[in-house]
């Protein structure tokens, strides 16, 4: 699977929308972009995923760019249950099921 | 909620001792992963079972095995317990839709050695 990174902390006010950004320049075609969040020793949320196109679910928004080398995970009205570890992960598709390798992700701080 | 439950949420033992730590996936969910997380060494696969088999393994120490049963759940055991083996346990189950795999974490095992 490809390597990530992201910054290792954000801030954001509450009710603005949070970009949490991800590069991953080694992805290849068949791999997806993941998302997952750790509220405070919470087990990992799913957030959403992607492959190419742009997603959007009642959570979220993943933007990847046309070059699938970079994404953008949206927060659109931020609040303070949002502030979390923030993991993004890449990991293949198809049938290529498997363990999911977190880095150490982008704490995001949600202030008032 | 997930959907995944793991029990019991804290266990506290001492060194040498061995503990069990169980996980029920979520309904129909065939695929159970463990994760150990530790402050020093972030969130690890240890190792993932499907529909009864073991499919892959992490760094998971010798010590350390895990099975799951006809009815799916999946249980943990950690023997000769160390001071390093307090962490959190994890367990995922996944669902396959669209030929894509998601992961749906249960809310851990918090596990203190002393």
């Amino acid at each position: 699977d490809a390597k990530t990174t992201q910054p290792p902390s954000m801030d954001c006010a509450e009710g603005r929308a949070a970009n949490l950004p991800c590069n991953h320049s080694t992805i290849s075609g068949n791999e997806y972009v993941y998302w997952y969040r750790q509220i405070h020793s919470q087990g990992p949320q799913y957030i959403i995923h992607g492959l190419k196109n742009n997603e959007t679910n009642e959570m979220a928004s993943l933007i990847i760019t046309e070059d699938r080398k970079s994404s953008t995970l949206i927060l659109p009205h931020a609040t303070l249950r949002d502030t979390a570890v923030y993991y993004c992960i890449v990991r293949g598709g198809g049938t290529s099921y498997g363990k999911l390798t977190f880095g150490q992700g982008t704490i995001l701080t949600v202030h008032p | 909620d997930s959907g995944v439950t793991q029990t019991p949420k804290h266990l506290i033992t001492a060194t040498g001792q061995r503990v069990t730590l169980r996980c029920s996936p979520r309904s129909g969910d065939l695929s159970v992963y463990w994760y150990q997380q530790s402050l020093d060494q972030g969130l690890q696969f240890l190792i993932q079972y499907y529909n009864g088999e073991e499919r892959a393994k992490g760094n998971i120490l010798e010590r350390f095995s895990a099975q799951q049963f006809p009815d799916l759940h999946s249980e943990l055991n950690l023997s000769s317990l160390e001071l390093g083996d307090s962490a959190l346990y994890f367990c995922a189950s996944s669902v396959v839709a669209s030929g894509q795999e998601t992961q749906y974490f249960g809310p851990g095992t918090r596990l203190l050695v002393l």
